[in-house]
């Protein structure tokens, strides 16, 4: 089975909506990240979280983890074509510092 | 706001030819990993990199890949021997947190490798 788990693998929305991404690990996440990926590009990082119940927002994008750190979200408040690209989590699921594990992205389009 | 640069952003080599990828991490970070990502799968850890030695290293980074920090600024990525399946984007990422303390870890814009 996947380390970890990210779901949808895509997404196309329409301009304005709400939207989630969920990401999932049978082992405990002792840091999770949230990067932006353009296709063929670079990794811009989003948000880190560590704490379990922990929330951060930044702009219209806020990231939760679970109190039980084994599921982290990422939530999209009124989509602008601007968000879209490819989101991946990537954890440190080995107690280990910062060699991530990440999931398999998922793919956000949006619609004018 | 400063950045982790890579370059050359893409390079072509032929199979078996020696490979070099350099970054420069952010200034007062201490803690450097390269990363890839071969087209269409998941980003996977190479190799990380403190004080001069390799902290962790992934069953991907053989005796092939080696890193060194040549200055006090460029961190490269070796492949002595390149193969058709070294084919990927490398990224290279810094971060100014110790080990175990989970902080902002930068990527850069990677380095494109095509083996033909």
């Amino acid at each position: 089975s996947q380390e970890l788990e990210q779901s949808p693998q895509s997404l196309i929305v329409q301009e304005g909506k709400n939207l989630t991404i969920n990401c999932t690990s049978s082992k405990t996440l002792y840091g999770l990240y949230w990067y932006k990926q353009k296709y063929g590009e670079g990794l811009i990082f989003l948000m880190m979280l560590q704490k379990g119940g922990e929330e951060k927002s930044h702009e219209k994008i806020t990231a939760k983890l679970d109190e039980k750190k084994q599921q982290s979200s990422l939530h999209i408040t009124a989509s602008q074509p601007s968000h879209a690209g490819i989101y991946l989590c990537g954890a440190d699921i080995r107690n280990a510092g910062n060699m991530l594990t990440f999931g398999g992205g998922t793919r956000l389009m949006v619609k004018p | 706001e400063p950045e982790v640069t890579q370059t050359p952003s893409h390079q072509v080599t032929q199979m078996g030819q020696e490979v070099i990828l350099r970054c420069v991490p952010i200034s007062n970070h201490l803690y450097f990993y390269w990363y890839r990502q071969i087209l269409g799968q998941k980003v996977e850890f190479l190799v990380s990199f403190y004080n001069n030695e390799i902290s962790e290293k992934s069953e991907i980074f053989d005796d092939q890949f080696s890193v060194e920090r040549p200055d006090g600024s460029n961190f490269t990525l070796k492949i002595r021997s390149t193969k058709l399946e070294d084919s990927a984007m490398y990224f290279c990422a810094s971060i100014s947190q110790p080990r175990g303390v989970a902080g902002e870890l930068f990527f850069g814009e990677g380095s494109r490798l095509t083996v033909l």
